[in-house]
């Protein structure tokens, strides 16, 4: 199974800052890698596919990047509303699998 | 609206049998690929089984293999997990999501979820 290893595991941030979330695969493979938040009480969201597409009604300060092993979450100017855990998945080869997730919280 | 709608949750007693279902509405359910994930509380996303449009393709974790059967009515808009022999270990909520893509496999990124149903394996 490829393992998807995200760091950090948690991060502390202010409105307006920039952040990046990191996912690194245990083997590599192309664009087959999404991005999900997810807020207490609430089933996961899908930010981000084949890596870097935004989701259509997903705010454009979402980006996502990366291939092979290393693939990356950033949120230029963060808001209020996007304090939550993110996910990454690969969905390359079975069986399917999830980062740990980052938690981002408020400073 | 897109919509999915879990059901069949609830308290179990271990090695017994649970069926979950998931009602479509809002989209062409027979187009789709779907899937099952599970979250155990507190913990993060785990990936349980798919299966493609027309039931031709079926995965399954190792974690539930042999165990667990997905199957898909597409007259009937809905998905459903057959849970067999459940163990502690699979108290979670148990979410189904459709993927984003018309493929004749099951691959893509998951961009409709419901909102889960739970279930508890305990004696």
């Amino acid at each position: 199974a490829i393992r998807m290893t995200q760091s950090p595991s948690s991060l502390s941030a202010s409105t307006g800052d920039r952040v990046t979330i990191t996912c690194r695969a245990s083997q590599g493979f192309s664009s087959f890698l999404a991005w999900y938040q997810q807020k207490p009480g609430k089933a996961p969201k899908l930010l981000i596919y084949a890596a870097s597409t935004l989701q259509s009604g997903v705010p454009s300060r979402f980006s996502g990047s990366g291939s092979g092993t290393d693939f990356t979450l950033t949120i230029s100017c963060l808001q209020s509303e996007d304090f939550a855990t993110y996910y990454c998945q690969q969905y390359y080869s079975y069986p399917w699998t999830f980062g740990q997730g980052t938690k981002v919280e408020i400073k | 609206e897109v919509q999915l709608v879990e059901s069949g949750g609830g308290l179990i007693q271990p090695d017994r049998s649970l069926r979950l279902s998931c009602a479509a509405s809002g989209f062409t359910f027979d187009d789709y690929a779907m899937h099952w994930v599970r979250q155990a509380p507190g913990k993060g996303l785990e990936w349980v089984s798919s299966i493609s449009w027309n039931s031709g393709s079926i995965s399954y974790a190792d974690s539930v293999k042999g165990r667990f059967t997905i199957s898909r009515d597409n007259a009937k808009n809905s998905l459903y997990l057959q849970m067999n022999s459940l163990r502690a270990e699979d108290t979670a909520l148990y979410y189904c999501a459709k993927v984003n893509v018309i493929v004749p496999t099951a691959t893509g990124a998951f961009d409709i979820w419901g909102q889960g149903t739970m279930v508890i394996v305990s004696s």
